[in-house]
């Protein structure tokens, strides 16, 4: 059981917009800076959003991410075939202490 | 550029220790990142956190290894190591060298990974 609670799979058609959830709390999400990973089978995991909402160098502005209280959102608009991948929130708890990820969300694009 | 490359044994028997190190190539290790962490995936889960250390050599483990986790750092080398001791089956994942290149957000945002060692565990 994860800490940070994410749905296993969001699916939408390619140039539409998904929105994934990661949902913590205030140990968590809410007091601690939140990550986002892409992770492709068989590569290392992509971090595509730091610190709430900043993009890193080469991560185009169709990925955004957002975080309000003790829930973190990532979008993707202009859903593209190459997007297909699974995703993962982290963040830093500070009661275990300790680093912590979501459950992962597969995202289909149809 | 920056490079991890996680090696080390992809078979280890039950009850035995897991050792995997990681080799940070491009930069040295401490001048790119104060900390360096071991992250792990089991077949068809999710990512796990395992432990980071820093420059000081002060870690911090995930507390549900803890007691079986020792991360260790060899400068001179530019090398990290992970030993997991009393491995079973529920040990058997890919495992991932990670860090933080510095002045580039939080530390625990990890931008830079090694492409991961497969290490089964067997009876």
């Amino acid at each position: 059981q994860s800490v940070l609670t994410q749905p296993p799979s969001v699916s939408a058609a390619p140039g539409q917009t998904v929105a994934i959830s990661c949902s913590g709390g205030s140990s968590n999400i809410e007091t601690n800076f939140v990550f986002w990973y892409q992770h492709l089978p068989g590569t290392a995991p992509k971090l595509v959003i730091t610190d709430d909402d900043r993009r890193p160098s080469g991560i185009p502005a169709r990925l955004s991410g957002s975080k309000s209280g003790t829930s973190a959102t990532l979008r993707i608009t202009g859903l593209q075939t190459g997007d297909e991948a699974d995703y993962y929130c982290g963040s830093w708890d500070t009661v275990l202490p300790g680093l912590v990820f979501g459950g992962g969300t597969r995202l289909t694009v149809l | 550029q920056v490079q991890l490359q996680e090696s080390g044994p992809g078979l280890v028997k039950a009850s035995q220790t897991l050792s995997l190190t990681c080799t940070v190539s491009g930069d040295s290790m401490f001048t790119f990142s104060h900390y360096w962490s071991w992250i792990r995936q089991p077949a068809g889960r999710g990512l796990e956190w395992i432990g980071r250390i820093s420059s000081s050599g002060s870690t911090y483990y995930n507390p549900s290894l803890k007691s079986r986790v020792t991360i260790s750092v060899d400068k001179s080398r530019n090398q990290f190591s992970l030993g997991l001791t009393s491995v079973t089956a529920a040990d058997t994942a890919v495992y991932y060298c990670a860090g933080r290149q510095r002045g580039q957000g939080d530390i625990d945002g990890l931008d830079v990974w090694g492409q991961g060692a497969a290490v089964s565990v067997s009876s």
